[in-house]
């Protein structure tokens, strides 16, 4: 079965601080892993999206990483401020399924000053 | 560009009742999918339509169900509603064979209660 999982689900940190969220994967054959960012009672909002064929992808403060044969990928945000504060969703898209998402449960992100 | 615009916002049913939901995709995206959201299941998958055709289905009763038209606009129908559909629903439209391709974009949603 294809599952998505992130760990922490939750996570506080006080401004300034780098982080890393992490998300996982059970089937290597994934075609590509999207991050959102979803605000309370809000729709998602795309982050970074990275192909199969692509190690990381860069946007900003937001650095994310796919390996593949590890079955996981990290989201770093650099230097964080309250304004992060929010939930962070992975999902993924595995082959043979080219139009359905998989996604995780999200991680709680809050960043307090 | 405009995003992805879904209505109405907000929706409140009674049991039994069905409801529709419209979404409009970005303009030149043909590929539409569906999600609901709940606390205790997360996010799911409903169904995703390209070019008017569903292609795929999640593991939901066939009270729900969909249709897309030839402007790609997508509405999604759910009958006969229960308690448990009480949900934000999701739509999201890709562009398959663009420079992100299947990279989503989501709408805000509706958010549906029923009573």
């Amino acid at each position: 079965k294809q599952e998505v999982t992130q760990i922490p689900a939750a996570l506080s940190v006080p401004e300034g601080e780098n982080l890393v969220l992490n998300c996982s994967f059970t089937d290597s054959a994934i075609y590509n892993l999207q991050w959102f960012r979803q605000d309370p009672g809000k729709g998602l909002t795309s982050l970074l999206l990275i192909q199969s064929s692509q190690r990381e992808q860069t946007s900003g403060r937001l650095n994310a990483s796919l390996d593949k044969s590890s079955g996981r990928s990290t989201l770093y945000i650099a230097a964080s401020q309250p304004g992060d504060s929010a939930t962070y969703l992975c999902a993924a898209m595995f082959s043979g399924g080219y139009n359905k998402l998989i996604f995780g449960a999200g991680t709680r992100l809050a960043v307090h000053p | 560009k405009a995003g992805v615009t879904q209505t109405p916002r907000y929706l409140i049913k009674t049991r039994g009742q069905q409801v529709t939901l419209s979404c409009s995709p970005i303009s030149g995206h043909r590929s539409v999918s569906w999600y609901q959201q709940t606390p205790g299941q997360g996010l799911q998958f409903l169904f995703e339509y390209f070019s008017e055709t569903q292609r795929n289905k999640g593991n939901f009763p066939g009270r729900f169900s969909g249709r897309q038209f030839s402007n790609s606009r997508s509405e999604m129908n759910v009958s006969t509603l229960e308690l448990g559909d009480s949900a934000l629903y999701l739509c999201a439209s890709s562009d398959p064979y663009g420079l992100n391709s299947w990279g989503y974009t989501f709408g805000s949603g509706t958010r549906l209660t029923v009573v």
